[in-house]
């Protein structure tokens, strides 16, 4: 079962234009951790939030937001105006409790690329 | 500090062949894991280790191997290389292994196997 949904495979949108990237996740466990990265078209893989299943404030770090719900199972990720250097993929990734076991595996979501034209 | 180093960038194998990917973290973690990425997917985990002497299977474990060589180390073998196996692999460590930490990625390796 799809446990991370990143329903928006690509967004393409016009420089300064806010967007907003979708996630919903899905687990049993009360307690949880969720995770964006970003991926620029140089390949690495960039660290950009984390947030624990308890702490249900939004975050902004500059033009980066999000929004954190779990009443909807969600944590979306929101630039405001938008910059060419946005272009990259994002991941959003949950973290829970391997079954069994006391280790923690990281279920990573397919990714949106998003455009950001110029 | 260099971070999460991998080694080698590329690589294109015969089917068949074998060949070893190499990481190394130079930030005292704990925990060390390999991923492969897809076109159109997130990462997936291939093998952990959540400490140094213990290796553990993640969700596509088949056709691959690993060793935890010390704590700085954590090698990926594939023995017998398949088309399958195309992918790009990406070396990750994070301090502790828990929920809460931060897994940190190496610049990956892409792998072509013809």
């Amino acid at each position: 079962a799809q446990k991370v949904t990143q329903a928006q495979t690509e967004i393409s949108v016009v420089e300064k234009e806010d967007v907003t990237l979708d996630c919903v996740y899905e687990t049993r466990d009360t307690t949880y951790y969720l995770f964006w990265y970003k991926q620029p078209p140089s390949g690495e893989l960039v660290f950009l939030i984390r947030r624990n299943s308890f702490d249900e404030q939004n975050e902004i770090s500059g033009r980066y937001s999000w929004n954190f719900q779990k009443s909807t199972s969600s944590f979306n990720f929101t630039i405001t105006a938008s910059q060419v250097v946005d272009s990259a993929v994002y991941f959003c990734a949950l973290s829970e409790r391997v079954p069994m076991d006391s280790n923690y595996q990281l279920i990573w979501g397919a990714g949106t690329k998003l455009i950001i034209k110029p | 500090n260099a971070g999460v180093t991998q080694t080698p960038k590329f690589q294109v194998l015969k089917t068949g062949q074998s060949m070893t990917l190499q990481c190394a973290q130079d930030m005292n973690h704990n925990s060390m894991y390999w991923y492969r990425q897809d076109p159109g997917m997130g990462l997936r985990l291939i093998y952990y280790s959540a400490s140094e002497g213990t290796t553990d299977k993640g969700e596509v474990p088949n056709g691959y191997n690993v060793s935890r060589l010390n704590k700085r180390e954590f090698s990926l073998r594939l023995e017998s290389a398949a088309p399958s196996q195309t992918s790009v692999y990406f070396c990750a460590s994070s301090a502790t292994g828990t929920g809460w930490d931060t897994q940190y990625f190496g610049p990956g390796t892409r792998l072509t196997v013809l």
